[in-house]
Order: structure tokens, then C-alpha cells, then sequence
């Protein structure tokens, strides 16, 4: 299996600041990465697909960068409803494998 | 708009089988796409379990090959999670969702999730 390896756990951040959250893939997974939200209520939400592709209806405070084995997902600004949990996920190869996701908290 | 909905019960006995159901309105689940069930444990570790197909086949994680079934009845366009002989270790949040492969490939679609403990 592909581990994803995801970077910081936690991250406290202020309104209005940038943050960067990486994820990296035990061996290359040639940009067959994706990016979701899952909110404080459970929801969950596709963010970014194929490593830099913004889903329909995302802000576009959101984006996404990587290749190979590093991939990371930037908010350029933080708004409030932006804290909440994030995963990356592979299907490069079978069985799809998460991140172990990053907490955004207000600081 | 398509929407999925998980139900099933709450709690389940050690060594009995967990049954989840999915059901999906806005969209026929045998028109195309994958259809996956995937997890949440406590400690936010998550885990794609397997899918059932547009045309029914399936494919499980090799992690729980030996305890998983996904089916569906696409009379109702609902589809369905059992896995047997479950554990404290299968207490988590269940998820259905959608995968898309029409272009890119990610879940595009998700249920609200549902909660299950097993616990005696």
C-alpha cells in the first residue's frame, strides 16, 4: 500500500494568514492526488483533484501544487469557515490510502 | 442535485456483522461511477474500504478482504456495507461516497456519515 504521510497534524493559524499543509506519498503517485475538507458537523467535501484542480464551487483562496511524491494545498487567506480538518488521499494504485489529516484551528 | 444518505444502526455486538445502506437519490447508481464506502475511525485515521461498481463488480481493501461485502439493489438505487465479525476496532464513522473517473479521479459525492460503536 501507498502511505501518505501528512504534515503538520495540527496547525493553528490566524484569520487572514497563509498555510500550507504537505502530504507526502511513500513512492510517486504522478499527481493522483486529492485534497478534502471534512467540517466540525462530519460533512465532508472534495477540495482539489488530480493535485491542482479547484472543485466547482471551492474559493479560489484554495490551491493545490506537488509532483512525484510532494504535494501540498495552500489557503492564501484564511476565512472562518476554512477550520476544520483536511485530507490528502492517492488512487495512483490500489487500495486508496489517506493522509492522517491536519487540524486547522484558530490561533 | 445528487445527494447520499447512510443509515444503519448505531450499535453492534463484538463478533456480529456491521449492515450499513446507501442510498442515493439524483443520480442511478447504474448509470456510471463507482460507488465506496469509506471510514473514519476515532484519532481521524481514515480508510477507503472498497466499492461496488456501475455494472456490479467489486473490489475491496485487501485489509478486509475476508470480512467485507458490498452489494447493492438497484431497484431502491441504494447500495450496501456488511462486514462481519467486527471488533472494538471497527468503531468509526461510515462514509459513502462516490468516485468519479470520468476525467479525473477523486470523490465527488459524499453521505453525512454515519456512527457506529461495537461494543457489548
Amino acid at each position: 500500500d501507498i502511505q501518505m504521510t501528512q504534515s503538520p497534524s495540527s496547525l493553528p493559524a490566524s484569520l487572514g494568514e497563509r498555510v500550507t499543509i504537505s502530504c507526502r506519498a511513500s513512492q510517486g503517485i504522478s499527481n493522483n492526488l486529492n485534497w478534502y475538507q471534512q467540517k466540525p458537523d462530519g460533512t465532508i467535501k472534495p477540495l482539489i483533484y488530480y493535485t491542482s484542480n479547484l472543485q466547482s464551487g471551492v474559493p479560489s483562496r484554495f490551491s493545490g501544487s506537488g509532483s512525484g511524491t510532494d504535494y501540498s494545498l495552500t489557503i492564501s487567506s484564511l476565512e472562518p469557515e476554512d477550520f476544520a480538518m483536511y485530507y490528502c488521499q492517492q488512487d495512483a494504485s490500489f487500495p486508496f490510502t489517506f493522509g492522517s489529516g491536519t487540524k486547522l484551528e484558530i490561533k | 442535485e445528487i445527494q447520499l444518505q447512510e443509515s444503519g444502526p448505531g450499535l453492534v455486538k463484538p463478533s456480529q456483522s456491521l449492515s450499513l445502506t446507501c442510498s442515493v437519490t439524483g443520480y442511478t447508481i447504474t448509470s456510471g461511477y463507482d460507488w465506496s464506502w469509506i471510514r473514519k475511525f476515532p484519532g481521524n485515521k481514515m480508510e477507503w474500504m472498497g466499492y461496488i461498481s456501475n455494472s456490479g463488480s467489486t473490489n475491496y481493501n485487501p485489509s478486509l478482504k475476508i470480512r467485507i461485502s458490498i452489494t447493492r439493489d438497484t431497484s431502491k438505487n441504494q447500495f450496501f456495507l456488511q462486514l462481519n465479525s467486527v471488533t472494538t476496532e471497527d468503531t468509526a464513522t461510515y462514509y459513502c461516497a462516490r468516485y468519479t473517473y470520468y476525467g479525473y479521479n477523486y470523490f465527488d459525492y459524499w453521505g453525512q456519515g454515519v456512527m457506529v460503536t461495537v461494543s457489548s
